[in-house]
């Protein structure tokens, strides 16, 4: 079966570092997401990984390591706006593009 | 570039209704997507286009779904009869099938759908 596991919820403190992670289940691998979703809004890109180590976006880095079907989103100088939920979403085995959404972690930012 | 386009942007209906709803891709993308998003659940693929051709339908619930795509600019998500478990955010995405690009996925504003 195809599984994607992510906390629930987590509490950060504008201003700090945080860090959310993902492990996965599938029957292939053909790529890793993050997307970005506010309440009430559509999803919206964050950053894709396909190979192993970190890719570093501004304030916002993404993790992978495809042996250990694990990956992690990294937000520095956390923002009030930053409040939201992050779903983590692995491509399968073949190149058609079918992707499996995990159910989100909802980050609330304190002041 | 609009984005993608998707309509009626909310939807109320009644239990034994047909509900139609539509979706505009990005010009130029080579793949659409259908998806649902409740809170038991998630967000969860329905079903995808490449070429306007349907490729996977595997999540499409039950037969009381079905969704077209008739040309590369307009696609089609039809639920009849609706039921209230049907309520849910429903989602069109549309992306490049370009090799070796960094292919994400852009989503419209969803429909909410609500069927009493």
């Amino acid at each position: 079966g195809q599984n994607i596991d992510q906390p629930t919820e987590m509490t950060a403190t504008e201003g700090a570092i945080v860090q959310i992670n993902c492990t996965y289940q599938t029957s292939g691998f053909n790529g890793l997401f993050w997307y970005q979703q506010h309440a009430g809004e559509a999803p919206t890109f964050l950053s894709y990984n396909v190979l192993d180590g970190l890719e570093e976006k501004g304030r916002f880095s993404s993790f992978l390591s495809r042996s250990k079907g694990y990956s992690y989103l990294l937000l520095k100088e956390l923002q009030m706006k930053d409040s939201a939920s992050y779903l983590c979403a692995v491509r399968g085995v073949n190149r058609d593009d079918k992707i499996i959404f995990g159910k989100g972690t909802r980050l609330h930012i304190l002041p | 570039d609009a984005g993608v386009i998707q309509s009626p942007r909310h939807e109320v209906t009644e239990m034994g209704q047909e509900v139609t709803l539509r979706c505009k891709p990005i010009s130029g993308h080579d793949y659409l997507f259908w998806y649902r998003q409740t809170m038991m659940r998630g967000l969860e693929l329905l079903i995808y286009f490449n070429n306007n051709v349907p490729i996977d339908d595997s999540g499409m619930p039950e037969d009381r779904f079905s969704a077209k795509m008739p040309n590369a600019s307009f696609s089609t998500l039809k639920i009849q009869p609706s039921e209230p478990r049907d309520s849910a955010v429903y989602f069109c995405a549309s992306s490049s099938g370009d090799l070796g690009a960094r292919e994400t996925q852009y989503f419209g504003p969803g429909t909410r759908l609500l069927v009493l």
